[in-house]
């Protein structure tokens, strides 16, 4: 499988559940992104990596959790989450921390919080 | 506070018609990009400009920066079904902070 894929493509939670969204990059790309996308809002970067690091946070609320084991591999840990959370969750990679660098998108986990 | 205001919010136009879409902000940037989405999917990079006064085409689009570099303008000719879906600018402004805009949803109708 080629390019940026992410798991599950569609998820219903309760607000009490704890899930996780995974994301899969086969580029061998060094920065790695989470963004939100809510309808009638802009795209909102979320969590920035590059090299495994989090460089950076876009004041997310701490029941949004990221994890990057691998240069490959991105996770969001969702907990007691609430029904405005509801959104698409866009998981994107780069080859470098470079905005001018191409960011390659997934489709995409649209995500209901009941 | 909105950094990235894209007009028009909504378009429909006919197939073969011209149209102009608008990335503004009151903000500099050092680099923007146009990206397209379509139903189900993530947002695919159409061109990134870097120069103001730039303008780059991609066969029927043709994108532009503004002098300023605080505003761009993306132009579809003879526009096709094929074009539908939602643009999208987004750009680093001199802080390094990356935004994306408010979106304009294109509709081609055949």
């Amino acid at each position: 499988e080629t390019g940026v894929t992410q798991t599950p493509r569609h998820l219903v939670m309760g607000m009490t559940n704890k899930k996780s969204l995974k994301c899969e990059q086969h580029l061998g790309h060094n920065a790695m992104y989470w963004y939100k996308q809510s309808a009638k809002k802009p795209l909102e970067l979320m969590f920035v990596y590059s090299l495994e690091e989090r460089v950076e946070n876009n004041s997310v609320p701490s029941r949004f959790s990221p994890e990057c084991p691998n240069s490959s591999h991105l996770f969001l840990h969702l907990h007691t989450l609430q029904p405005e959370d509801s959104a698409l969750y866009l998981c994107a990679s780069s080859q470098d921390r470079i905005y001018t660098d191409t960011q390659y998108f997934g489709p995409g986990t649209r995500l209901t919080v009941l | 506070t909105q950094l990235l205001e894209q007009s028009p919010q909504f378009l429909s136009i006919q197939e073969g018609e011209n149209l102009t879409v608008y990335c503004n902000s009151s903000s500099v940037f050092s680099s923007l990009q146009w990206y397209r989405q379509e139903p189900g999917e993530g947002p695919v990079l159409l061109v990134t400009v870097v120069t103001g006064g730039e303008v780059k085409k991609l066969k029927r689009l043709t994108f532009q920066f503004g002098d300023a570099r605080k505003d761009s303008s993306l132009h579809i000719t003879a526009a096709q079904p094929g074009d539908t879906g939602l643009y999208l600018c987004a750009g680093e402004d001199t802080g390094n902070q990356f935004y994306f805009g408010t979106g304009t949803s294109l509709t081609v109708i055949p």
